[in-house]
């Protein structure tokens, strides 16, 4: 069965402070993963896509790594923000139209 | 560039009724899909369309059904609605490579079951 398991389950950090967020999956066959920011109340918004052969990609602040070996990808933010105040979901996609979703790790950035 | 459009924004029903949820795809975009994220759960797939038939189906019952139509939109109906399906339905676009390309979602319909 394929599953998508992120800890922590919650975190908060203090403003200006880096975090990671990590990511396992268990989905095969895997075509790509994904990051998503999900504002309260809102739909989530892409920030990363990385398949098979990518180890890192950043978008700003955020960067994902992924290791497709042992299955972890994780997401580093640097310098938070209050607006980085979000649940970040982590998706894998297996082959063309599966998507397997992460319950996500909700982040609370304090002042 | 106008994002995914959900209607209602909120839609408040009794045990027994019916909801029909609306969407609106990114122009362009052919494929929409239909998540359920209740209080505390991740997104569960519901149903994914495509050029108007639909492609995939996750773990719902029945009374969980919808339609694409010609221009792409789609509604989604749930009949003999039961309190937990109390939920943030989401609606996503994406043009059909959804290996490669990212899913748009709306900002959701908020169904609650009285």
């Amino acid at each position: 069965k394929n599953q998508v398991e992120q800890s922590p389950q919650s975190l908060i950090i203090l403003e200006g402070k880096n975090c990671t967020l990590q990511c396992n999956y268990t989905v095969s066959p895997f075509s790509n993963l994904r990051w998503y920011k999900q504002d309260t109340g809102r739909g989530p918004v892409s920030l990363t896509i990385m398949t098979f052969s990518e180890n890192t990609k950043s978008n700003g602040r955020y960067t994902a790594t992924l290791d497709a070996d042992t299955k972890q990808s994780s997401l580093h933010i640097t310098a938070s923000q209050l607006s980085d105040s979000a649940s970040y979901i982590c998706v894998v996609s297996s082959g063309y139209s599966t998507l397997t979703f992460g319950k996500g790790t909700m982040l609370l950035v304090s002042p | 560039e106008a994002g995914v459009t959900q209607s209602p924004t909120h839609l408040i029903k009794t045990r027994g009724q019916q909801a029909t949820l609306r969407c609106s795809p990114i122009s362009g975009h052919t494929s929409v899909y239909w998540y359920q994220q209740a209080l505390g759960l991740g997104l569960q797939f519901l149903l994914w369309y495509d050029e108007g038939e639909e492609r995939n189906r996750g773990n719902f019952p029945p009374r969980f059904s919808g339609r694409q139509f010609p221009n792409y939109s789609s509604e989604l109906n749930v009949n003999a609605l039961e309190l937990e399906d109390s939920a943030l339905y989401l609606c996503a676009s994406s043009s059909r490579d959804i290996v490669n390309q990212p899913q748009h979602f709306g900002d959701g319909t908020r169904l609650s079951i009285l």
